[in-house]
This record gives structure tokens, sequence and C-alpha cells, in this order.
């Protein structure tokens, strides 16, 4: 059973930037997209991007300009940078397995929390 | 650009129907999916590919789209379905949430 587990700082401070790693165990990484979503407290679901295992990338537009992923297939990892973070940025950040032949996310890790403020 | 939209809550008595709908252009000719958080928990794929239920999930949950509306439904509603349930579709290689539907069993 694949399991994801997120890492990183829980606290940034604004203008830095936010940066986490997802490692996946239980399945090789090299295979599938591999996905970053967040949800602010107490709101909904925003998908962040998703890369392939080759290293090609998909973000979500409003994202893009601040948003780096990538992967490091020798680790079973794969990461999120977001640049010049705001409070708008504090959200429960979880990375997750999207599948492309159904559209759709299958695994989740359990979320980290992280809060910008100085 | 393209978005969907669910009502922001419903109410179903235990042992009735429940439906949760997902809006959006054309909707019916894209998958849609569902998933389940609930509080303190990370989202459960419940319904991909319009209505294909992932292993373990319960035959209670069934799912449908076509034309502007994709729609859940929860058959036999027992107090351990009261969550959030938040409908995805893709487009324009982008990921689309809906803003969620928080289902109350009362």
């Amino acid at each position: 059973q694949v399991q994801l587990q997120e890492s990183g700082p829980g606290l940034v401070k604004p203008s830095e930037t936010l940066s986490l790693t997802c490692t996946v165990s239980g399945g090789s990484i090299s295979t599938y997209y591999w996905s970053w979503i967040r949800q602010p407290p107490g709101k909904g679901l925003e998908w962040i991007g998703f890369i392939y295992y080759s290293g090609s990338t998909n973000y979500n537009p409003s994202l893009k300009s601040r948003a780096t992923i990538s992967v490091d297939t020798s680790k079973n990892q794969f990461s999120l940078k977001l640049s010049s973070v705001t409070a708008a940025d504090t959200a429960v950040y979880y990375c997750a397995r999207w599948v492309a032949t159904s559209s759709s996310v299958d695994h989740w890790g359990q979320g980290t929390l992280v809060i910008v403020s100085s | 650009s393209y978005e969907v939209t669910q009502p922001p809550s419903v109410s179903v008595s235990p042992g009735q129907t429940a439906s949760i709908t997902c809006s959006g252009d054309k909707l019916g000719g894209k998958y849609a999916c569902w998933y389940q958080q609930k509080p303190g928990q990370s989202p459960v794929l419940v319904i991909y590919k319009d209505n294909r239920r992932p292993s373990g999930i319960p035959e209670r949950f069934s799912g449908s789209n076509s034309g502007n509306t994709a729609t859940l439904t929860i058959s036999g509603t027992q107090a351990m379905d009261e969550a959030d349930y938040y409908c995805q579709t893709w487009d324009s290689n982008t990921v689309l949430f809906g803003g969620g539907t928080k289902l109350t069993v009362l």
C-alpha cells in the first residue's frame, strides 16, 4: 500500500520561500504523477500542481509564477517550493498521487500545516 | 476559467438518501470524482470516473454525471457519512475542485 509523508518547516516568514518534501513508501515513484494540494484553515481544497517521475510538470495558473515542484527518484521523494509567501499561503499542504487515467487523486498524505507569520 | 460549483450544505435524516450536486459547463463531457473529508483527516476518494467506487468504499456511495451536473448519491445515509464532500474535475490541464459541501446527518 502506497504511503505518502510530508515534511518541512511548520512556520515560514512572509516574503520567504516555503519548502516541503514528500516521501513515498510502499511503491516506486517512477510511475504515476505526484501532486501538491493545499487547504487553508476552514476552507476548501486548492490544487497547486503535479510532476511526472520524468520531471514534466503542470501547475495551477494562479500559482504558476511562485510554485516549483521537483522530483528525486533516487530517494523516492518529490518537493514543493513556493516563493514570496504571504499570510494567504497559510494552509495544510497535502502531497498526493494523481492518476492520469481517471483524473483523480487516489492516495493522500496526512498533510502538514504551514503557517506564514513573522 | 472553468469552475465547478457545489451547494455549501446538505442535510439528510439517517437512513435516507443524500444527493450532492456539482455543476459546471458541460461537466458531463469530463470525468468527475468525489472526495470525503472528515474533520482533521485527509480527503478520501469515494467516486472516480463519474460512477466508479474504489476498493473499500461502501456500495451506498454512487455517482452520476450528465449534462452540466455531476451528482454524488449516498443511499441509506449513516451518521458516519457526516463529512465535507468535494467534487473534482480536470479541464485544460488543470485540476479543479468544487468549494465543498458539508453533509449533516440529523
